[in-house]
């Protein structure tokens, strides 16, 4: 059965600093890994989504690589913004299989 | 606009009253799932539907009944809701292809007491 771990469980960091937030998943058939932001009491959104035949994925400040051989993704936040301050989850295929997240705080 | 839309947004009930919450989605997806989020225990899968007529149960199916009669629709039932069910539940979409991203609903916050 497919877990899925994120590390660390919380991270607060000053505002401008590179982060890696850590996906770990243990069935490495996969179709896909998809990355989402949650706002407190608010429902997710979707941040970047890596397909099985690519290593990364970008998006703005944000890039995401998967390493399907080693079970790993990592989220790369570059130059991070208070407005960043949220849980980002990350996720199996298919059935979706989440991870516990990651609560970010950035500060000023 | 593509969206996942979810009614209520906020309940409160009590323990033993039936409930409905509906899901629909304007995309033409033909799979559909259930989360519920609950402290500590992140997002789990209630039920999913592959199309119309099909479902099938997830991590968490007890307590809960869904149906899919339209496409476009998802609707998930308490028929005897208990006060361990209170949690924030969310609706989600995709084509059917696993290479697909999957679309979120906003959420339902339920409290049962």
């Amino acid at each position: 059965k497919q877990e899925v771990t994120q590390i660390p469980a919380a991270l607060s960091v000053p505002e401008g600093e590179n982060l890696v937030l850590n996906c770990s998943f243990t069935d490495s058939a996969i179709y896909n890994l998809q990355w989402f932001r949650q706002d407190p009491g608010k429902g997710l959104t979707s941040l970047l989504l890596i397909q099985s035949s690519q290593r990364e994925q970008t998006s703005g400040r944000l890039n995401a690589s998967l390493d399907k051989s080693s079970g790993r993704s990592t989220l790369y936040i570059a130059a991070s913004q208070p407005g960043d301050s949220a849980t980002y989850l990350c996720a199996g295929p298919n059935k979706l299989i989440f991870g516990a997240g990651t609560r970010l705080a950035v500060h000023p | 606009e593509a969206q996942v839309t979810q009614n209520p947004r906020y309940l409160i009930t009590v323990t033993g009253k039936k409930l409905t919450v509906t899901c629909s989605q304007n995309m033409n997806h033909e799979y559909m799932s259930w989360y519920r989020q609950d402290p500590g225990l992140g997002l789990r899968q209630i039920y999913y539907s592959m199309n119309v007529e099909v479902t099938d149960k997830g991590d968490v199916p007890e307590g809960y009944k869904v149906s899919r009669k339209e496409k476009r629709n998802f609707p998930l039932i308490l028929e005897s809701p208990s006060p361990n069910q209170t949690s924030l539940y969310f609706c989600a979409s995709r084509p059917m292809s696993s290479y697909n991203e999957q679309f979120f609903g906003p959420g339902t916050r339920l409290t049962v007491l």
